[in-house]
């Protein structure tokens, strides 16, 4: 079973700050996903990502699938930036769903 | 846009009780997934469809849960009798391939009293 984990598990940072968020995972994957969850709301899929580099907007994601690691770029933060960031991951096998790691709590203050 | 639809949005229910959710999934979309995720953790696979048939349903506790995908479009997940660590988000997905382009719905926050 593949075993992801994002860090940090809390960040906390000022408004325009560089984010970074860290994912790595243990076992080969066809498939990374970030994903969004504000407090009490469902999940939103930010990138699907099987190699590279994608950006959408102040969002910036990219993967090395050699090492096994992703990451998750803010540019600019803004407050409303503020939620959980959680970083799944495909294996493969078609009966599989998705591994997620525990998420990574961002708080964006003004 | 098209969404995943889910409810209730909130469900208090009483410890013991039988409780159901709902999911709508986008049109199209063969596979559901039910996921649990308790406050802090990531998300856990309760059940997979692939139209109407279960394909993984390995971490169900069978023994109260049950879910079903009639005619392989929308589905319930019900629990019966209800237990005070069943509180916890439902969350239902569903994508058009296997292990790509996944959409959330908005989830049912479940408390158990």
């Amino acid at each position: 079973k593949n075993e992801v984990e994002q860090s940090p598990q809390n960040l906390t940072a000022q408004e325009g700050e560089f984010i970074t968020i860290n994912c790595s995972y243990s076992v080969g994957i066809s498939a990374l996903h970030w994903l969004q969850q504000h407090p009490g709301g469902g999940i939103v899929s930010l990138f699907m990502l099987s190699s590279g580099k994608k950006k959408h907007g102040r969002l910036i994601a990219t993967i090395n699938i050699q090492e096994k690691h992703s990451s998750l770029h803010i540019t600019a933060s803004h407050p409303r930036d503020s939620a959980v960031y959680i970083c799944a991951v495909y294996s493969g096998g078609g009966a599989d769903g998705l591994t997620f790691g525990k998420g990574t709590h961002l708080i964006i203050q003004p | 846009e098209a969404e995943v639809a889910q409810s209730p949005r909130y469900k208090i229910t009483e410890k013991s009780q039988a409780v159901a959710f709902w999911c709508d999934p986008i049109s199209g979309h063969a596979t559901l997934y039910w996921y649990r995720q308790i406050l802090g953790q990531g998300p856990e696979l309760l059940v997979q469809f692939q139209d109407e048939s279960v394909v993984d349903d390995s971490q169900l506790p069978k023994d109260r849960f049950s879910a079903e995908r009639l005619k392989g479009v929308d589905s319930t997940l019900k629990i019966q009798p209800a237990e005070l660590g069943d509180s916890a988000m439902y969350l239902c997905a569903s994508g058009g391939q296997v292990g790509y382009g996944y959409t959330f719905g908005s989830g049912t926050r479940l408390t158990v009293v």
